[in-house]
């Protein structure tokens, strides 16, 4: 079946430290999302992806690194700048930008020790 | 800017009561809305849209319809189960853009 795996489900990181979560979709899909989750403020878009070597900044920007060398692959590094990574984080396709349908996968949670 | 507001919960039902969830919402020309549901765990899935004034979003005995007048989409179930126990989105992507713009969401409980 098609669909958004993400990886890894639960991650542990020591401040100052990078990490790099990993989203990986097969369903053919141009444009792809990073969203952060916390408590009592829904999901606020990290970085997006329209094509392949392209991707713009979302809100929340900061703190935050992404790449699209590949169609099926949009990994998500949180840099030590980020003040506050704790959270769940939330990557998702669409089939072109703009599109009316947001695939999600089931999401990574990080925690800053 | 383009916004979503949704009632705040949690809300906690029991099995065979109806269900409102009310989501308003603030954007410039006329945007598509949609609820999606998040289950303990998991990703978003998509629940239901609409994507113009008027229609109506139904899925799983789930409804919502796209009121402009009032910049409505609230989300009723006339008889919940425990199933249904997660928490539910509500979102619009305007049409002159392309991100969605997320409520903060809603917990929703249904004990037997």
């Amino acid at each position: 079946d098609g669909g958004i795996t993400q990886s890894p489900k639960y991650l542990f990181r020591k401040e100052g430290q990078n990490v790099t979560l990993s989203c990986e979709q097969n369903l053919n899909h141009d444009a792809m999302y990073w969203y952060r989750q916390d408590p009592g403020q829904g999901l606020r878009l990290i970085y997006y992806s329209q094509i392949v070597n392209d991707f713009q900044k979302g809100d929340i920007a900061e703190g935050y690194s992404v790449s699209r060398e590949k169609k099926e692959s949009f990994p998500l590094t949180v840099t030590s700048a980020q003040k506050n990574p704790t959270a769940f984080y939330l990557c998702a396709s669409s089939i072109k930008a703009g599109a009316n349908v947001l695939t999600f996968g089931a999401g990574s949670r990080l925690t800053v020790l | 800017g383009d916004s979503v507001t949704q009632m705040e919960g949690p809300v906690t039902l029991s099995e065979e009561a109806f269900l409102t969830i009310n989501c308003t919402y603030t954007a410039t020309g006329y945007p598509s809305l949609f609820w999606y549901v998040q289950y303990p765990g998991e990703g978003l899935q998509l629940l239901l849209k609409a994507t113009k004034a008027d229609d109506k979003g139904s899925n799983k005995g789930f409804e919502a319809t796209y009121r402009k007048e009032t910049t409505s989409f609230h989300l009723e179930k006339g008889s919940v189960q425990v199933s249904d126990s997660a928490v539910y989105f509500c979102a619009l992507r305007t049409n002159t853009g392309n991100q969605f713009y997320f409520g903060t969401g809603t917990s929703l409980t249904v004990i037997p």
